[in-house]
């Protein structure tokens, strides 16, 4: 049992590259999330899943897309870097019983 | 809207020393309340929780009380400890709420 697993765990990108940032689960929780931590914020929500083939967006949406096609899977992608998204970006899972989100150990990304 | 209120960091003790990490929340209806904390160069885990006024969360020596009438959820230990060194996010739920809303985080050092 692996928990959740983030890839890769350092990035760095130019400004307008494209990238995904891969999750995955193996505890077959239906709802996933992934949040940016930036210093002095705590994290916030960016997009979150339901379920298999629903998503929905969270607090800081724009300049990501997610999509659900597993339940095991929740890839998070950068359309085109800013370097406003330089950031340490988390992905969850929560289980339904009792409700306890389970964090990744995180990506951080720099966009120059 | 829902928001957490900690104490800024970050806080230096010396190992046996008594801790506590000021923790107010502003929410709608009743909400859960978490202590997650993070590691260096780990992702966040759960600490406790508490889902009713009056519950007192515990784990490893931590305590929290959630308190509805000051709408606080104070973390303390009475006698930290070096593995203690860590960032506390004192966190809510709302309601039925998938998302959680975490406070900035508190840098807690302890020095042998």
């Amino acid at each position: 049992n692996a928990g959740v697993t983030q890839t890769p765990k350092f990035q760095v990108l130019k400004t307008g590259q494209s990238m995904t940032l891969q999750c995955a689960q193996d505890m077959n929780h239906e709802y996933m999330s992934w949040y940016r931590q930036d210093p002095g914020m705590g994290l916030r929500l960016i997009h979150y899943s339901v379920g298999a083939g629903i998503t929905d967006q969270g607090e800081v949406p724009n300049g990501y897309n997610v999509s659900r096609s597993t339940t095991e899977d929740f890839p998070l992608r950068l359309l085109s870097a800013a370097p406003s998204q330089t950031s340490v970006y988390f992905c969850a899972s929560e289980s339904s019983s009792p409700i306890v989100q389970y964090f990744g150990p995180g990506t951080r990304l720099t966009v120059t | 809207g829902n928001s957490v209120t900690q104490m800024e960091g970050p806080v230096t003790l010396s190992e046996e020393a008594f801790l506590t990490i000021n923790c107010t929340y502003t929410a709608t209806g009743y909400p859960s309340l978490f202590w997650y904390v993070q590691y260096p160069g780990e992702g966040l885990q759960l600490l406790l929780k508490a889902t009713k006024a009056d519950d007192k969360g515990s784990n490893k020596g931590f305590e929290a009380t959630y308190r509805k009438e000051t709408t606080s959820f104070h973390l303390e230990k009475g006698s930290v400890q070096v593995s203690d060194s860590a960032v506390y996010f004192c966190t809510l739920k709302a309601g039925s709420a998938r998302q959680l809303t975490f406070g900035s985080g508190t840098q807690l050092t302890v020095l042998p």
